[in-house]
């Protein structure tokens, strides 16, 4: 069955640093993968989705970028870090071609 | 555009009592549409999905859905709630290009 992994669980990073959030997929191939990000009262916002190695689509311009460097490994970075880049962070994936996604455990940032 | 819309942000419901969230959405063409389940702290579940056919899907953990093209709607029930519903409920739609649209989400708190 499929799996997907989030890391870290928690992160709280001062202002102006930078940041690696992580996800990997397990038991599937080439997925269709997407980072979001969960502001409170706010919802689910799609931040960057990729269908393949090296392949980043940016849907909201900001501090974020993302990378595929592997079929099921997702990471999305930031060089330096606002306030206003805190929220509940999460990873998912879907099959190739397959509209529902799958979501990770998700990553909790506190920048301060 | 597509879009999700979830009239109620919060909805409380006594324990064995039933439940419907309601979600209306917005789009040209047949939609795929979708229920997730988010606890605290925790990354979403899918509970049921709706492609074509039936207009009623069953889904995870006793919920069901309703597919009502003339009213574009897709409203979340289930006959009895239990404490362990506890959640926010997300409704999604899904488009061609394999991504997703989330509405608001609705909190559900339950009553002893």
């Amino acid at each position: 069955s499929q799996t997907i992994h989030q890391w870290p669980a928690t992160l709280v990073q001062p202002v102006g640093s930078p940041l690696s959030l992580e996800c990997t997929v397990e038991g599937t191939s080439n997925p269709n993968l997407y980072w979001y990000r969960q502001a409170a009262g706010r919802g689910l916002q799609l931040l960057f989705y990729s269908v393949g190695i090296g392949q980043i689509s940016s849907e909201v311009p900001q501090n974020l970028s993302a990378s595929r460097p592997q079929d099921r490994q997702f990471i999305l970075s930031s060089k330096k870090l606002l306030l206003s880049d805190s929220g509940f962070y999460l990873c998912a994936w879907s099959g190739p071609g397959v509209a529902e996604q799958y979501f990770g455990p998700g990553t909790r940032l506190t920048v301060t | 555009a597509q879009s999700v819309t979830q009239p109620d942000i919060h909805i409380t419901v006594s324990e064995g009592a039933s439940l419907e969230l309601r979600c209306n959405y917005s789009y040209g063409a047949t939609p795929y549409l979708f229920w997730y389940v988010q606890s605290p702290g925790q990354g979403l579940q899918l509970l049921l999905k709706y492609f074509s056919g039936d207009t009623l899907v069953q889904g995870i953990k006793g919920f069901e859905a309703e597919f009502k093209r003339s009213q574009s709607s897709f409203n979340l029930r289930k006959p009895s709630v239990h404490w362990s519903d506890a959640a926010e409920y997300f409704c999604a739609v899904g488009a061609r290009d394999d991504k997703i649209i989330f509405g608001k989400g609705t909190r559900l708190h339950i009553l002893p």
